[in-house]
């Protein structure tokens, strides 16, 4: 079944504390992208990447890290995490859409990431 | 940074009526926009894409139109039934893979 993955599902902690949580996907998708959805402000880019070793910052870089050593995985780091960055995350994938179609296709939305950093 | 504008208020529709849903954007125009539909406690799951030089795109009841003029897309939901309900998100995509989201809309069809 294509899926991504996320793991894991809910995190408590602390603040200052460094975190990961894993995104993984099994469609070979060259494209990874991670969000932050909050009341009221929808979904919001953190980072993405086009493929191993490409990373570029989304809208809400601040304070977060990615890295894409292996095509299927796409952690995102939170090195030392502060309350505002409680948030519900998402990792999505997907491929470009072909030569000349000049986009990407659907992404594929993992089922999220609920955080709380006290 | 872009600026995606989605009414932030429920639609609520009747069972059978047409849904229509408003994405207004502002700054540049983008390369092209998608709309997802986002369930309770669930990930977006994508509906329907539709490039800067496409008017309209369609899929089984769903279709999108993509006005750059009026910096608009419009969604609609025809025949619509209770199952529709959800939140429907629009994404405008800057360049080809950076992406911005608006907040959603809430469609309620009522049986």
């Amino acid at each position: 079944e294509a899926q991504v993955t996320q793991n894991p599902r809910y995190l408590i902690t602390v603040t200052g504390k460094k975190l990961t949580v894993t995104c993984s996907q099994n469609m070979n998708h060259e494209y990874m992208s991670w969000y932050r959805q909050d009341p009221g402000l929808g979904l919001r880019q953190i980072y993405y990447s086009m493929n191993v070793e490409v990373t570029d910052k989304g809208d809400v870089p601040e304070g977060y890290k990615v890295s894409r050593k292996e095509k299927r995985n796409f952690p995102l780091i939170l090195e030392s995490p502060s309350p505002n960055q409680t948030s519900l995350y998402f990792c999505a994938s997907s491929s470009p859409g072909g030569a000349a179609s000049g986009s990407l296709d659907e992404q594929y939305f993992g089922p999220g990431t609920r955080l709380t950093v006290t | 940074s872009q600026k995606i504008e989605q009414n932030s208020e429920a639609l609520n529709i009747q069972e059978g009526k047409t849904a229509t849903l408003t994405c207004n954007y502002t700054n540049y125009s983008p390369a092209y926009l998608q709309w997802y539909r986002q369930d309770p406690g669930r990930g977006p799951v994508f509906l329907l894409l539709i490039r800067e030089n496409e008017k309209e795109k369609r899929k089984e009841r769903l279709k999108v139109t993509f006005d750059t003029t009026l910096k608009q897309s419009l969604f609609h939901i025809t025949a619509s039934q209770p199952a529709d309900s959800a939140t429907y998100l629009c994404a405008l995509a800057r360049n080809f893979n950076k992406f911005y989201f608006g907040s959603g809309t809430k469609l309620n069809v009522k049986p």
